[in-house]
């Protein structure tokens, strides 16, 4: 079966830096990605990893090892506006997202 | 249109009732897709149009939920006879096949369903 693992919750506190992580086994890769979900509103793209390495996008950096099935997500210089779910997705080889279940971030003053 | 638009944004009906979501994509958009979230979880995965093919209804939680989607744009996520376990936000997504490796999909703002 396809599964994806993310911690359920983690706590930071703001102007720090949080990684979140997220394994996978899925039929097939085509990409991983991350999205951000505030309460009550649609989840929303933050970036695509297909290659391994980091790609760093302004306070956001993600980063891929296919051979292990890992992606992280760091937050740096974290703000209380950050305080939402991300949502780990792996594209399989249908071109469908397979989604984890999302980690709840809390930013603490 | 500019975004993926879905109505009502809030339904409330009464448990038996049928009621029926609609989702319309951006233009051009070949893929679409119906995704469920309770408070709190995850996205499940209900059903997923791509063109004209077959669509993919392997996520559909029983006979009482169905989906079409005409000319290949707006789509309607039907469930009939609902049930408090129904309640739910009900997301679409769409994507333009080509480009979902790059963008991923976009979200609706979603139906929040209440049945009570």
């Amino acid at each position: 079966g396809q599964n994806i693992d993310q911690p359920t919750e983690m706590t930071a506190t703001e102007g720090a830096i949080v990684q979140i992580n997220c394994t996978y086994q899925t039929s097939g890769f085509n990409g991983l990605f991350w999205y951000q979900q505030h309460a009550g509103e649609a989840p929303t793209f933050l970036s695509y990893n297909v290659l391994d390495g980091l790609e760093e996008k302004g306070r956001f950096s993600s980063f891929l090892s296919r051979s292990k099935g890992y992606s992280y997500l760091l937050l740096k210089e974290l703000q209380m506006k950050d305080s939402a779910s991300y949502l780990c997705a792996v594209l399989d080889s249908n071109y469908q997202l397979i989604w984890g279940a999302g980690t709840k971030l809390i930013i603490k003053p | 249109g500019a975004g993926v638009s879905q109505s009502p944004s809030n339904k409330v009906t009464e448990k038996g009732k049928d009621v029926e979501l609609r989702c319309d994509p951006i233009s051009g958009h070949t893929a679409l897709y119906w995704y469920r979230q309770s408070l709190g979880q995850g996205l499940e995965f209900l059903i997923y149009f791509q063109g004209n093919s077959a669509p993919d209804k392997s996520g559909l939680p029983s006979d009482r939920f169905s989906a079409e989607r005409t000319g290949g744009s707006v789509s309607t996520l039907t469930i009939q006879r609902t049930q408090q376990e129904d309640s739910a936000v009900y997301l679409c997504a769409s994507s333009p096949r080509l480009e979902v490796r790059a963008r991923g999909y976009t979200f609706g703002s979603g139906t929040r369903l209440t049945v009570v």
